[in-house]
């Protein structure tokens, strides 16, 4: 089945530990997204990539960064972890932008800052 | 930026009772969706409805649009213990750079 896949489901890191976390798909879709979502909150936004093109939201600070080696994977890459970037962090996928398509989201990777 | 508040925060209710959960915004948009997110899971689309559009099903799901009162609402009908889950309305425009802005959800919990 088409899907989007991220791994690890569950990642603990160490204050300042630099962590690396991945999405995959396999649904060919143009545009993947980073989502962080605290508890009882809504996803927030990090960054997007529009085929190889990065679009950064303003709020997102700069130790989150990603990588989008080819279509089918994408990365968050976390260079010194807090405690407050302990959360769930979502992949999503679309077809072209949201003003027209649906996303598909991923599991989520839960990351734990000790 | 937020731009969904949906009401109410949480609702509880008995299998079998409807449950009516509702989305407010604050500008023009192309579309808004409803997502469904189970506890520490990701999000599953449910239902897409266009600015043009008044109203959409899919089995048990009615969304209905209201976009002169800049609001949505969505409607699960005869709800069963595995609809416990939060629900999220999310709006897309082209000014918002086609990114989805997600409201703060409501927490749906049906007891069997």
């Amino acid at each position: 089945d088409a899907m989007v896949i991220q791994n690890p489901r569950y990642q603990v890191t160490q204050f300042g530990k630099p962590v690396t976390l991945s999405c995959s798909q396999t649904l060919n879709h143009n545009v993947m997204y980073w989502y962080q979502q605290k508890s009882s909150q809504a996803p927030k936004l990090l960054f997007h990539y529009y085929d190889k093109d990065f679009n950064n939201e303003a709020d997102t600070p700069d130790n989150f960064q990603s990588r989008r080696p080819n279509t089918s994977f994408c990365f968050l890459d976390i260079r010194s972890p807090g405690l407050g970037d302990a959360a769930m962090y979502l992949c999503a996928t679309s077809r072209g932008g949201s003003s027209m398509y649906e996303q598909y989201f991923g599991p989520g990777t839960r990351l734990t800052v000790t | 930026s937020q731009q969904g508040e949906e009401d109410p925060q949480a609702l509880s209710i008995q299998e079998g009772e409807n449950a009516t959960m509702n989305c407010s915004y604050k500008t023009s948009i192309n579309n808004l969706q409803w997502y469904r997110q189970n506890s520490g899971r990701g999000l599953v689309h449910l239902i897409l409805i266009r600015s043009n559009e008044r109203e959409k099903h899919s089995g048990r799901l009615r969304v209905t649009l209201d976009t002169s009162k800049k609001s949505s609402s969505l409607l699960i009908t005869a709800s069963r213990a595995a609809d416990t889950a939060s629900y999220f309305c999310a709006t897309a425009s082209y000014n918002q750079g086609g990114k989805l802005i997600f409201g703060q959800g409501t927490e749906l919990s049906v007891k069997p």
